[in-house]
């Protein structure tokens, strides 16, 4: 099974910082990496598809990067809608989900 | 507008038995894989079970294996999950996703609001 390790566990940032999360795979899972991002008491909402494809109506603010083994989720200006807790998933053998960043206010 | 609504939820004790439903619309449903997802509370994401467009591909994930049925109704628009055998470490939001259909097997575009399905005695 492929692991999926994400860092942070928690991130505390201000509104106009530049945040990156990095996931890490047990194994190479080539491109095949989305983020979502999910606020509490609501379902996941996808991100970033195939590891850098920003998904239609998302802000350009966020952009993800990486192949094989390491990638990241790089939000470029911290945006008040954007405390939320992030997951990335690998869907290149089934699918496993990281444990989650939560972005909190600092 | 693609909208997936989950229902069947709510307490149940162990060892007994749930079906959820997911009631798909505003799209075709028969062209797209569809997934389970479950979240236990104040807990990450994780994938339950897949099932392809015609249902001719069904996968699990080890836990649940033997005890949970994914399937679907092409034309009622809808996926179910049975869940037999329920344990306590089944408590969680239960919610369904579609397969965004740009590979097989790929990313989820669309999730329900979810379902909570508690396991206690």
């Amino acid at each position: 099974d492929i692991q999926m390790t994400q860092s942070p566990s928690t991130l505390s940032a201000s509104v106009g910082d530049r945040v990156t999360i990095t996931c890490r795979a047990s194994q190479s899972i080539s491109s095949w990496l989305a983020w979502y991002q999910q606020k509490p008491g609501k379902a996941p909402k996808l991100l970033i598809y195939k590891a850098s494809s920003l998904e239609g109506g998302v802000p350009s603010r966020f952009s993800g990067s990486g192949s094989e083994t390491e990638f990241t989720l790089t939000i470029s200006s911290l945006q008040p809608d954007d405390f939320a807790t992030y997951y990335c998933q690998q869907y290149n053998s089934f699918w496993t989900f990281g444990q989650g960043t939560k972005v909190e206010i600092k | 507008e693609v909208q997936l609504v989950e229902s069947g939820g709510g307490l149940v004790q162990p060892g007994g038995s749930l079906r959820l439903s997911c009631a798909a619309s505003g799209f075709r449903f028969s062209s797209y894989e569809m997934n389970w997802v479950r979240q236990a509370p104040g807990k990450g994401l994780e994938w339950v079970s897949d099932i392809s467009s015609s249902d001719s591909s069904i996968y699990y994930v080890d836990s649940v294996k033997g005890r949970f049925t994914i399937s679907r109704d092409n034309a009622k628009n809808s996926l179910y999950l049975q869940m037999n055998s329920l344990r306590a470490d089944d408590t969680a939001v239960y919610y369904c996703a579609r397969g965004s259909g740009r590979t097989p097997r790929g990313d989820f575009d669309y999730w329900g609001q979810g379902t909570l399905v508690t396991v206690s005695s």
